[in-house]
Order: structure tokens, then C-alpha cells, then sequence
């Protein structure tokens, strides 16, 4: 199976500070990822598909960019709802696969 | 609005079964396929099973194959998972999840959750 890696584990940021997410994929997978926020006790929210597109809804402030094995969502200016956890899913092969993890808390 | 509800999650013995089921709505439920996904307590998300539009096509992840089995009734708007087996190690949220095209793709709603528990 395709393994993604997430980068930094977790992350303290401030209101107002420009946050960047790296997914790594262990084989290349062309733009077949997507990215998703969850809070606590929450269901995930999709964010970002195809790797750069902007789901219906979502703050123009969350972009996402990459393709092939590297990737990246992008907040440009955290927001005090924006301190969840964000995953990396991606869509190359039938046998699906989510990084695990990027928590950004409040510093 | 697109729903989705899971039910029944419990307490079960290692080694018991359970079936999850999940209720849609607020879209045509026969036109998409349909996933489940976990969260075990504290850690990440794993994908577990999908299922195509029509039911002809169905995919497992490698922790679960030849344990849980995937199903729909489009009749009945309802996706299902027969979990057998079942380990301590499938203790988790489990969460049904729409796809956005008839294939497996990405997840564009999910339900609430239901809590499986396997324990002795």
C-alpha cells in the first residue's frame, strides 16, 4: 500500500501566522490527494481534493498545492477556528491511505 | 442535506461479530459508492472498506480482509459492515463515508461515528 507521511507531527502557531503541511507519498501518485480537517470528537471535513482544488465552502485561506510524491496544504492566515488536525488521504490506488496526523494548536 | 447514520457499535468479546449499519440520505444513495473508515481512541484515520455504486466492486484494507465484509441495499438506502473475528485492535470509532463518483476516490460526507468496543 501507498504510505504518506506527514509533516511536522504536530505544530503551536498563532492567530494570524501562515501554516504549511507537508504529505509525502512513498510512491508517486500523481494529484490523487485530498486533505481534511477534525476537530475533537468531530467527523473529518473535506478540505482540499485532487491535491490544489478548494471544496465547496472552505476559506479561501486553505490552498494546497503538489504533485507525484510531494504535497502541501497551506493556511495563510490561522484563524481561531482553524486549531484541529489535518490529514493527507490519497486516492491512487484502490487500497486508500491517510497519513497520519498534523495537530496545530495555539501557542 | 446529506445524512449519513451509523448504528451498531457496542461492547463485544474478542472473537465476536457485529454488523454496523448506515443509513442515507439527502442524496441518490445508488449513484455513489459508499466507504467506512476507523479512528481507533487517540490515533489517526484508517480507511477499512469500500464498496462500488452497484455493489460489483469491493476493496478491503489489509488489516481487515477475510474478517469484514462490506455490503449495500440501494433498495433500502443502507450500507453495511460484518465485522467476524473481531480483535482488540478494531476497537474504534467507526465512520460510513460517501464518495464523490461512483468509484473510490475521496470522502466528501461523513456520519457521526459509532463506537466499537472489543474487549473481554
Amino acid at each position: 500500500a501507498i504510505q504518506l507521511t506527514q509533516s511536522p507531527s504536530s505544530l503551536s502557531a498563532s492567530v494570524g501566522d501562515r501554516v504549511t503541511i507537508t504529505c509525502r507519498a512513498s510512491q508517486g501518485i500523481s494529484s490523487a490527494l485530498a486533505w481534511y480537517q477534525q476537530k475533537p470528537g468531530k467527523a473529518p471535513k473535506l478540505l482540499i481534493y485532487d491535491a490544489s482544488s478548494l471544496e465547496s465552502g472552505v476559506p479561501s485561506r486553505f490552498s494546497g498545492s503538489g504533485s507525484g510524491t510531494d504535497f502541501t496544504l497551506t493556511i495563510s492566515s490561522l484563524q481561531p477556528e482553524d486549531f484541529a488536525t489535518y490529514y493527507c488521504q490519497q486516492f491512487n490506488s484502490y487500497a486508500l491511505t491517510f497519513g497520519g496526523g498534523t495537530k496545530v494548536e495555539i501557542k | 442535506q446529506v445524512q449519513l447514520v451509523e448504528s451498531g457499535g457496542g461492547v463485544v468479546q474478542p472473537g465476536g461479530s457485529l454488523r454496523l449499519s448506515c443509513a442515507a440520505s439527502g442524496f441518490t444513495f445508488s449513484s455513489y459508492g459508499m466507504h467506512w473508515v476507523r479512528q481507533a481512541p487517540g490515533k489517526g484515520l484508517e480507511w477499512v472498506a469500500f464498496i462500488r455504486y452497484d455493489g460489483s466492486n469491493k476493496y478491503y484494507a489489509d488489516s481487515v480482509k477475510g474478517r469484514f465484509t462490506i455490503s449495500r441495499d440501494n433498495s433500502k438506502n443502507t450500507l453495511y459492515l460484518q465485522m467476524n473475528s473481531l480483535r482488540a485492535e478494531d476497537t474504534a470509532v467507526y465512520y460510513c463515508a460517501k464518495d464523490v463518483v461512483e468509484m473510490a476516490t475521496y470522502f466528501d460526507y461523513w456520519g457521526q461515528g459509532t463506537l466499537v468496543t472489543v474487549s473481554s
